[in-house]
C-alpha cells in the first residue's frame, strides 16, 4: 500500500496568515494527489485534484503543488472559514487503493 | 445538481451486519465511480472500496477484503455498502462519494460529491 504522511498534524495560525501543509507519499504517485477540507460534523470537500488543479467553486486562495512524492497545499491568506482539518489523498495505486494522509488541523491562534 | 443521500443512523450488535444505502438525487451514476469512506470518532478518513457501475468493476481496500460488499442498483441510482461481522471498532461515520471518470481514470479527478454520512454504532 502507498502510505501518505502529512505534516504538521496541527498548526495554529491567524487570520491573514499564509499556511502551507505538506504531504509525502511512500512512493512516486505522479500528480495523482487530491486535497480535501473537512469541518466538524460535515463531509469532506474536494479542494484540489491532480495535485494542482483547483476544483470548481473553490476560492483561488487555495493552491496545490508538487509531483512524485512531495506535495503542498497552500492557503495564501487565511480566512475564518478556513479553520478546518485538511487531508491529502492519493489515487495512483492500481488496482485502485486510495489512501488518505492523517490530516492537518488548522486552528485559530 | 446531483446529491448523494444516505440512509439513516444504525445501531448494531457485535457480530451482525449493516447495509448502508446511497442514492443519487438529481442524476445517475453514469461514468462515475462510487467510493465508500469511513471515519471513526476523532480519527481520519479511511477508504473502504469503490465500484464503477458502468463496468461493474469493484475494488476493496486490502483491510476490508472479505468483510465488505459494495453493490449498485442502477435502476434506482443507489449504491450499497454492507459490512459484516461487526465489531466495536467499526463504529464510525460512513460516507459515500462520487468520483468522475476522465482521461486519467476514475479517481484522478477526486471525489467531488459526498453523501451526508451515516453513523453506525456497534454496541452490545
Amino acid at each position: 500500500d502507498i502510505q501518505m504522511t502529512q505534516s504538521p498534524s496541527s498548526l495554529s495560525a491567524s487570520i491573514g496568515d499564509r499556511v502551507t501543509i505538506t504531504c509525502r507519499a511512500s512512493q512516486s504517485i505522479s500528480t495523482y494527489l487530491n486535497w480535501f477540507q473537512q469541518k466538524p460534523g460535515k463531509a469532506p470537500k474536494l479542494l484540489i485534484y491532480g495535485a494542482s488543479r483547483l476544483q470548481s467553486g473553490v476560492p483561488s486562495r487555495f493552491s496545490g503543488s508538487g509531483s512524485g512524492t512531495d506535495f503542498t497545499l497552500t492557503i495564501s491568506s487565511l480566512l475564518p472559514e478556513d479553520f478546518a482539518t485538511y487531508y491529502c489523498q492519493q489515487s495512483y495505486a492500481s488496482p485502485p487503493g486510495l489512501t488518505f494522509g492523517g490530516g492537518t488541523k488548522v486552528e485559530i491562534k | 445538481q446531483v446529491q448523494l443521500v444516505q440512509s439513516g443512523a444504525e445501531v448494531k450488535k457485535p457480530g451482525s451486519s449493516v447495509k448502508v444505502s446511497c442514492k443519487a438525487s438529481g442524476g445517475t451514476f453514469s461514468n462515475y465511480a462510487i467510493s465508500w469512506v469511513r471515519q471513526a470518532p476523532g480519527q481520519g478518513l479511511e477508504w473502504m472500496g469503490g465500484i464503477i457501475p458502468m463496468y461493474g468493476t469493484i475494488n476493496y481496500a486490502q483491510k476490508f477484503q472479505g468483510g465488505v460488499t459494495i453493490t449498485t442498483d442502477e435502476s434506482t441510482s443507489t449504491a450499497y455498502m454492507e459490512l459484516s461481522s461487526l465489531r466495536s471498532e467499526d463504529t464510525a461515520v460512513y460516507y459515500c462519494a462520487r468520483a468522475p471518470g476522465g482521461t486519467y481514470g476514475y479517481y484522478y479527478y477526486g471525489m467531488d460529491v459526498w453523501g451526508q454520512g451515516t453513523t453506525v454504532t456497534v454496541s452490545s
